[in-house]
């Protein structure tokens, strides 16, 4: 079964600084999609950032950026210059099952940001 | 574009009572998700429709919870009877697939006492 793996849960830091953010998974599969989300005390999840396994560059959304290893199977996200509101919940995600349609969350790691 | 949209935010009842769930997702988004959402945990799926059908429903619990999709549209998920171990977040997502991801609802948060 393909699983998620983040072996933080729990992570600060303090405003302004970089925090990387881990995530693990295994898969058979060569070709996929990986994606980090962000869920807040509104619980709404929202998505952070995505990687397509075929394409060797790191996914970067501003201050978002990801460093994928494919062989390693390892997918982390960095945040640079955190800020207040960048506290949540993180979830790293895997689609998988018939059509890659649905997504297989890890167990999530919790950010706060110190002011 | 319009978000997924749920009701209720939330809902709180006894133990062996009833409750459902609404979900409407993004206009032409044929995949349909709910997953539930323990306290400290990442969420898990219950069940996936394609359009009206159902494409995986592996860790649906059967004996208590059902779920319908009318005219691939709107979606419920009903308890029936609840157990304290179903209180938990409840989100509904939609998608059109692959790249794109998901786009999540704000969920109902179950409380059972």
């Amino acid at each position: 079964a393909q699983t998620v793996t983040q072996s933080q849960p729990e992570m600060s830091v303090q405003e302004a600084e970089t925090v990387t953010l881990s995530c693990t998974y295994d898969t058979s599969e060569s070709d996929y999609y990986l994606f980090w989300y962000k869920q807040p005390p509104s619980r709404q999840m929202i998505l952070v950032i995505r990687q397509e396994a075929y394409k060797q560059q790191n996914a970067t959304e501003n201050r978002f950026s990801v460093n994928f290893q494919k062989a390693a199977k390892s997918f982390s996200l960095k945040i640079s210059d955190s800020q207040l509101g960048d506290a949540a919940m993180y979830f790293c995600a895997y689609p998988t099952g018939q059509g890659a349609q649905k997504l297989v969350f890890g167990q999530g790691t919790r950010l706060t940001i110190n002011p | 574009e319009a978000g997924v949209a749920q009701s209720p935010r939330y809902k709180i009842i006894e133990k062996r009572q009833s409750v459902a769930f609404w979900c409407n997702p993004i206009s032409g988004h044929a995949t349909l998700y709910w997953y539930q959402q323990i306290l400290g945990q990442g969420p898990k799926l219950l069940i996936q429709f394609q359009n009206n059908g159902v494409v995986d429903d592996s860790q649906l619990p059967k004996d208590r919870f059902s779920a319908e999709r009318l005219k691939g549209v709107d979606s419920t998920l009903k308890i029936q009877p609840a157990k304290l171990e179903d209180s938990a977040v409840y989100l509904c997502a939609s998608s059109r697939g692959g790249y794109y991801g998901y786009t999540f609802g704000s969920g109902t948060r179950l409380t059972v006492v």
